[in-house]
């Protein structure tokens, strides 16, 4: 059975700081999906990372996979308060649509 | 592009009663799943539907059961309300290798 999981759960970081998160997932996926969430909201689709080395990047935020550690990371250059919000990474079973979800990293971003 | 409208947005339910929730994919998308989001057990994927044919099924008791109609169209259906029914129930839609893009979700309380 897949299991995901994130670190940090909460974050607390000040405005102009740089900081990662950390996505681990235990049995091969084929992909691995980052999604940010606002309060009362729904998720909003960040990234999609493919294969072994994947680097995405996106305004400040930028997204890597290595498939053989089963690790993700979502890294957070220069932080502004706009990107205050829950992140989830998800990873999808080789075979079918199913995502699991690692538990979300609230972020804080204070000014 | 119209993305993925979910109906109704807000549910108050009491417990024993039946719920239905309507979720519109985005055109051309011919996959839905469905997602159960909670504080305390997180995003759980409930099922998958493609092509009218329910493809995978989360671990959630019989009460919830879902159905897709040949326009895309999905709905989703608990039976016999309990009180940790209470969540955000969110749809996603996807081509079939594509991203999974969220609609806004259905928040459902049970009293």
């Amino acid at each position: 059975e897949l299991k995901v999981e994130q670190n940090p759960l909460f974050l607390s970081m000040q405005e102009g700081k740089n900081y990662t998160i950390y996505c681990n997932y235990s049995t091969t996926s084929d992909r691995l999906y980052w999604y940010r969430q606002d309060p009362g909201k729904s998720l909003e689709s960040l990234f999609v990372l493919l294969s072994n080395g994947a680097v995405k990047q996106e305004g400040r935020l930028m997204a890597s996979l290595d498939t053989k550690a089963r690790l993700s990371t979502l890294h957070i250059t220069a932080a502004v308060h706009d990107l205050s919000a829950t992140y989830f990474c998800a990873a999808k079973e080789t075979s079918g649509s199913r995502l699991t979800f690692g538990e979300g990293t609230q972020l804080t971003v204070n000014p | 592009k119209a993305g993925v409208t979910q109906t109704p947005r807000y549910l108050i339910k009491t417990r024993g009663q039946q719920v239905t929730l309507s979720c519109s994919p985005i055109s051309g998308h011919r996959s839905v799943s469905w997602y159960q989001q909670t504080p305390g057990q997180g995003l759980q994927f409930l099922f998958e539907y493609f092509s009218e044919t329910q493809r995978n099924k989360g671990n959630f008791p019989g009460r919830f059961s879902g159905r897709q109609f040949s326009n895309s169209r999905s709905e989703m259906n608990v039976s016999t309300l309990e009180l940790g029914d209470s969540a955000l129930y969110l749809c996603a839609s996807r081509r079939i290798t594509d991203t999974q893009y969220f609609g806004p979700g259905t928040r459902l309380t049970v009293l």
